[in-house]
C-alpha cells in the first residue's frame, strides 16, 4: 500500500471548518483512500473513504485531487469532540485485502 | 448492533501468568482482527481471522495466541508475556476484506505486564 504524509498537528476554532491534508503521491490505480479518527482512549472510528470522487457523509467531505497524489478531509463545523488523531490510509480494494496500516495521523486540536 | 465490545476494560498480569482477552461482535461480520497499540504511537495490525479462519499473523511472538471460537467472537491468550507487550490492544470488525473494508473497532483492553 502507498505510504501517506500528514502534518504532525493542526489547531482549529470551534465552528469553523477543519481542513486536513494528506500526501499519497506512489498511490496506485486500485488504491483508495480512506479516513479514521482516534479520539483519546477509544478505538478507531471510520470516517470515510473514496477512489477519485469527492465523497461526503454525515461525518465529513473528502476532496481527490484529480492526479489523486493528495486528499483533504473537511469537518465542516469543528466541535471541541473532533478534538482526535486523524489517520489518513491508503489501502488496496482487492478481494482478501485487510490490512489498514495506520502512520502517525494528524492530531486536531479544536480550540474553544 | 454496531458494537464491538472488549472484556476486560483493564488487565494487570504478571511475566508467568496466563489471561485472555475477549472480543465480541454481533453485526453478522465475518472478518475479525487485533491490533495493538502503543503509546502515542498508531496502531499496528497483529492477526485477522476471515470467516473463522487466520487470515494473516503479522509475525507475531508465539506468547501471543489468537482464537476465534465462532463468527461473533475473538480471543487473544496471551501467556509468559514481556514488560515491552504493555499496551492497548483493540479489536475491529468488518464485513469482509477488500473494498469491503470499513472497520469497527471496539474501545480496547489496557494490558500492563509487571
Amino acid at each position: 500500500d502507498a505510504k501517506t504524509t500528514q502534518p504532525p498537528s493542526m489547531d482549529c476554532a470551534e465552528g469553523r471548518a477543519a481542513n486536513l491534508p494528506c500526501n499519497h503521491s506512489t498511490i496506485s490505480g486500485n488504491e483508495y483512500v480512506y479516513w479514521y479518527r482516534q479520539i483519546h482512549s477509544q478505538g478507531p472510528q471510520y470516517i470515510i473513504h473514496g477512489l477519485k470522487n469527492n465523497e461526503t457523509n454525515e461525518m465529513a467531505s473528502l476532496i481527490i485531487t484529480e492526479d489523486r497524489k493528495s486528499s483533504t478531509l473537511i469537518l465542516p463545523h469543528a466541535t471541541l469532540r473532533d478534538t482526535a488523531v486523524y489517520y489518513c490510509i491508503v489501502r488496496r480494494s482487492g478481494a482478501g485485502s485487510y490490512q489498514l496500516t495506520f502512520g502517525k495521523g494528524t492530531k486536531l486540536s479544536v480550540i474553544p | 448492533d454496531t458494537e464491538v465490545t472488549q472484556t476486560p476494560k483493564h488487565l494487570v498480569m504478571g511475566m508467568t501468568n496466563k489471561k485472555s482477552l475477549k472480543c465480541e461482535q454481533h453485526m453478522g461480520h465475518r472478518a475479525m482482527y487485533w491490533y495493538k497499540q502503543k503509546a502515542k504511537k498508531p496502531p499496528e495490525l497483529m492477526f485477522v481471522y476471515s470467516y473463522e479462519k487466520l487470515s494473516i499473523n503479522e509475525s507475531v511472538p508465539s506468547r501471543f495466541s489468537p482464537e476465534c471460537p465462532n463468527s461473533s467472537l475473538l480471543n487473544l491468550h496471551l501467556h509468559a508475556l514481556q514488560p515491552e507487550d504493555s499496551a492497548l490492544y483493540l479489536c475491529a470488525s468488518s464485513q469482509g476484506g477488500g473494498l469491503y473494508n470499513e472497520q469497527f473497532f471496539g474501545p480496547g483492553t489496557r494490558l500492563t505486564v509487571l
